[in-house]
């Protein structure tokens, strides 16, 4: 069973600055995708970021980067310019690209503070 | 274009009580899931439809869960009876359909209190 661990419980970071969020998982397969959630206290799930495992240039959305690094199944979040926004639990997700079952594996997710 | 919709948003009940959420998710999705979320932990996948068949249902507490869509549209889930460890937010979210990455959205989701 495939499994991602996000080791850090809690960051904070300064607004305007960059902070990084590390997620590692383990899997047998090859092809799969891998997601940045952000879950803010209302609690909607809301998608961040989305890398293919298949493609080797790291995915980017405006102010999100990931690092990915698939020999060590290592997938970490930047941030860059952190806004007051941006607080919320930051879940890292896994999910197989075959056909079949395709539920998200979560991590624990680490809550981020963003310090005016 | 109208997100996940779910109700109710809280539920406090008894141990030993039965309680059902209902989930509608957004329209044209053929896909629909189920998560379980306790306090502290990311979501864990309770069932998972594609249409109105189960597509995967083996972390679903069997005994005492039950979850049906019926006609491919809206969906329920059950518990029955609830039990103190089922205190938990739950999440439900539907896709496009399971090839490619199609995107998971995510509803409100449901927090139920049993005590």
């Amino acid at each position: 069973a495939q499994t991602v661990t996000q080791s850090q419980p809690e960051m904070s970071v300064q607004e305007a600055e960059t902070v990084t969020l590390s997620c590692t998982y383990d899997t047998s397969e090859s092809d799969y995708y891998l997601f940045w959630y952000k879950q803010p206290p209302s609690r909607q799930m809301i998608l961040v970021i989305r890398q293919e495992a298949y493609k080797q240039q790291n995915a980017t959305e405006n102010r999100f980067s990931v690092n990915f690094q698939k020999a060590a199944k290592s997938f970490s979040l930047k941030i860059s310019d952190s806004q007051l926004g941006d607080a919320a639990m930051y879940f890292c997700a896994y999910r197989d690209s075959g056909g079949g079952a395709d539920g998200l594996t979560f991590g624990k997710g680490t809550h981020l503070i963003i310090q005016p | 274009e109208a997100g996940v919709a779910q109700s109710p948003r809280y539920k406090i009940i008894e141990k030993r009580q039965s309680v059902a959420f209902w989930c509608n998710p957004i329209s044209g999705h053929a896909t629909l899931y189920w998560y379980q979320q306790i306090l502290g932990q990311g979501p864990k996948l309770l069932i998972q439809f594609q249409n109105n068949g189960v597509v995967d249902d083996s972390q679903l507490p069997k005994d005492r869960f039950s979850a049906e869509r019926l006609k491919g549209v809206d969906s329920t889930l059950k518990i029955q009876p609830a039990k103190l460890e089922d205190s938990a937010v739950y999440l439900c979210a539907s896709s496009l359909g399971r090839a490619g990455g199609a995107e998971q959205y995510f509803g409100p989701g449901t927090r139920l209190t049993v005590t």
